[in-house]
């Protein structure tokens, strides 16, 4: 079976812009949650999509949203860049239910300029 | 609300000698524990996971964790270590309060592998 796969797997972007990142889930997972890696704060916990609705949020500013479409792939969007911005973000899957395991997909490398 | 913490930064073994990374967690309801393991330049690999049922957990590379209530622990050893080992692993809890899908990690441990 497939693991999660994100895309891309590298961006630049420059400070103003907007981005979205891509996150398929592997087959027959229904939820997603994003994470955002960076040296300074570590691994974050962005939110968690399960059958298309928010489920658990972070606390990250409203810059940061995401959706989940109804084949379970989901998407982050991240407006108006800042520097701090930049980071790997990974995207995490599971089966079904609040207490499965996650797994993660190789994150997207974003760099903002 | 749940955290970890993993101490030492850094931990240098030498090939086949005893790994130890050490994690200690506060969580105010039954926690579920994890061990993850990330190379360079990739994402993050289930090594193993606590969720309440044997203490002594088995993972994957020849890994294992022990679930210690009364010292609020869960130590990652392998009793040899191989130059493969060398990444970064990360411990992390989540718990009914906050959302089973909300991972609270550590920050971290690298390990070094020496010939």
């Amino acid at each position: 079976k497939a693991g999660v796969t994100q895309t891309p797997r590298y961006l630049i972007k420059t400070r103003g812009q907007q981005v979205t990142l891509s996150c398929s889930p592997i087959s027959g997972h229904r939820s997603v949650s994003w994470y955002q890696q960076t040296p300074g704060q570590g691994l974050q916990f962005l939110f968690e999509y399960f059958s298309e609705t928010q489920r658990n949020k972070g606390n990250f500013p409203g810059r940061f949203s995401g959706r989940q479409f109804s084949n379970s792939r989901s998407e982050m969007n991240v407006s108006t860049l800042e520097l701090g911005d930049s980071a790997l973000y990974l995207c995490a899957s599971s089966f079904d239910g609040e207490r499965n395991t996650q797994y993660f997909g190789p994150g997207t490398r974003l760099t903002v300029l | 609300a749940q955290s970890v913490t993993q101490l030492g930064s850094h931990v240098s073994v030498s090939e086949g000698a005893l790994v130890l990374l050490r994690c200690n967690y506060s969580s105010s309801v039954p926690p579920y524990l994890f061990w993850y393991v990330q190379y360079p330049n990739q994402g993050l690999q289930l090594l193993l996971k606590y969720t309440s049922a044997a203490t002594l957990v088995k993972g994957i590379n020849g890994f294992e964790a022990e679930f210690k209530k009364s010292e609020t622990s869960f130590h990652l050893t392998k009793p040899s270590a191989h130059m493969s080992d060398a990444a970064e692993y990360f411990c992390a809890v989540s718990g009914s309060n906050t959302g089973f899908q909300k991972l609270v990690f550590g920050t971290g441990t690298r390990l070094l592998v020496s010939p």
